[in-house]
């Protein structure tokens, strides 16, 4: 079955700390692509990052990284250097296949930055 | 550019009660799809199109219909309101770019079902 799975609902972590938010995936295809969102509390969808099946290095956006691990079929966001704006809801996401221009989405995780 | 636009944003319904909610995008995108947050739900698929006069079904798509008459619109009709539909949906676009699906959001429609 094709599915993202976010275990993490809430996490807090404190300004300038780095913060990890984690993300599984499933699909039996080679070729796939993941994805996170952001989500802030004024609800529309930001593109963060993007990770390619068989891109071999760890995608970095600014503050944001991506920790790629194939085999454990994991696709975890790093955010570093945490910002107060940081706050808001972080969903995964996969394109199962290349085939598809299908988005599945994890079930997402609150992320609170305090000072 | 508006990007993709949803309306209306707030909305409240009898059960019963058919309405439709709209999307448009000017993006010139062939990909739409509606989708609807429930809390620890995350973003359900209901229903997609990959361009004018083709969708299909999502992961939850009864009680809605969708059509896709031209390449900017793509409208989520309720056929007959239940509670269970009260959410929020979220119309979206796709801009494949080789592998990366950019997805584009609109700013999403809060319907209550009362």
């Amino acid at each position: 079955a094709q599915k993202i799975t976010q275990t993490q609902p809430g996490m807090f972590v404190q300004e300038k700390e780095a913060v990890t938010l984690d993300c599984t995936y499933d699909t039996s295809d080679q070729s796939y692509g993941l994805f996170w969102y952001k989500q802030p509390s004024s609800g529309e969808m930001i593109f963060l990052i993007y990770q390619g099946s068989y891109d071999e290095q760890n995608a970095t956006e600014g503050r944001y990284s991506l920790n790629f691990q194939k085999a454990r079929k994991s696709a975890n966001l790093v955010i570093s250097a945490s910002q107060l704006g940081d706050s808001a809801m972080y969903f995964c996401a996969m394109r199962p296949d290349y085939n598809t221009d299908k988005l599945i989405f994890g079930t997402g995780t609150r992320l609170q930055v305090f000072p | 550019n508006a990007g993709v636009t949803q309306t209306p944003k707030f909305q409240v319904l009898k059960t019963g009660q058919s309405m439709t909610l709209q999307c448009a995008q000017d993006m010139n995108h062939e990909y739409m799809s509606w989708y609807r947050q429930d809390p620890g739900m995350g973003l359900r698929l209901i229903h997609y199109s990959v361009g004018a006069g083709i969708t299909d079904q999502g992961e939850v798509p009864n009680g809605y219909n969708v059509s896709r008459s031209t390449t900017e619109d793509f409208p989520l009709r309720l056929l007959s309101a239940a509670p269970s539909q009260t959410s929020v949906y979220f119309c979206a676009t796709h801009q494949p770019r080789g592998p990366v699906i950019v997805a584009f959001f609109g700013q999403g429609t809060r319907l209550t079902v009362v």
